[in-house]
């Protein structure tokens, strides 16, 4: 099983259409947990951390289940400007280091 | 502010050589990541330095290796190059070094390895 699963799409949805994205993480240490953007050729940037109670930004929902070991991303009023791949990112720690474990994303394409 | 800066954007090897690829994290950041993004992957880690000491490693071989300098920036060096070795490589910096912390990436190196 992949570390950081998720579907990778693409997702084709017009403009102001709802869409969600679901990460599985295989490691139940995981202790962060976040959505990165990533542009087309671009660097990937922080969308929000993910928190164990959900949180909101905006349009921008995340939730955490850490019993099923289950990420989401949920987005409201899609925008031409949403489109991008996003990514899930799990954090691990041990031994005094950590790392970062990035899905390969899944690409979303907001139409007209 | 400054971001994370990377150089160079572009970077063309044959087989065989050495590769050297730079970073200069945000003013103020101690840590640095390096991460690999080939083509249909995802980013893979590779290497973490904090405070000029190599902190983790990613499952990749010896002849990935790098180091920070005083100033913090960070050099990644590729030896012995292959034609997998090809794929964008992504250098972050975070505050602190912490599982929480935002990791922000600069806009990568392109390697090409002929």
């Amino acid at each position: 099983r992949k570390e950081v699963e998720q579907d990778p799409g693409p997702f084709n949805v017009p403009e102001g259409a709802t869409v969600a994205f679901n990460c599985t993480y295989s490691n139940s240490a995981s202790q962060s947990f976040f959505w990165y953007r990533q542009d087309c050729r671009k660097e990937p940037k922080l969308l929000m951390s993910v928190y164990s109670s959900g949180n909101e930004d905006g349009r921008f929902t995340a939730q955490l289940n850490r019993a099923s070991q289950y990420i989401s991303l949920l987005i409201r009023d899609s925008k031409l400007s949403d489109s991008a791949t996003y990514l899930c990112v799990v954090g691990v720690s041990g031994a005094g280091s950590y790392q970062l474990t990035f899905g390969k994303g899944t690409k979303l394409s907001v139409i007209p | 502010e400054a971001g994370v800066t990377q150089s160079p954007t572009h970077l063309i090897k044959t087989r065989g050589q050495q590769a050297t690829l730079r970073c200069s994290p945000i003013s103020g950041h101690t840590s640095v990541y390096w991460y690999q993004q080939a083509l249909g992957l995802g980013l893979q880690f590779l290497l973490w330095y904090d405070e000029g000491e190599e902190r983790n490693r990613g499952n990749f071989p010896p002849r990935f290796s790098g180091r920070q300098f005083p100033n913090y920036s960070s050099e990644l060096n590729v030896n012995a190059l292959e034609l997998e070795d090809s794929a964008l490589y992504l250098c972050a910096s975070s505050l602190v070094g912490t599982i929480q912390e935002t990791q922000y990436f600069g806009p990568g190196t392109r390697l090409l390895v002929l």
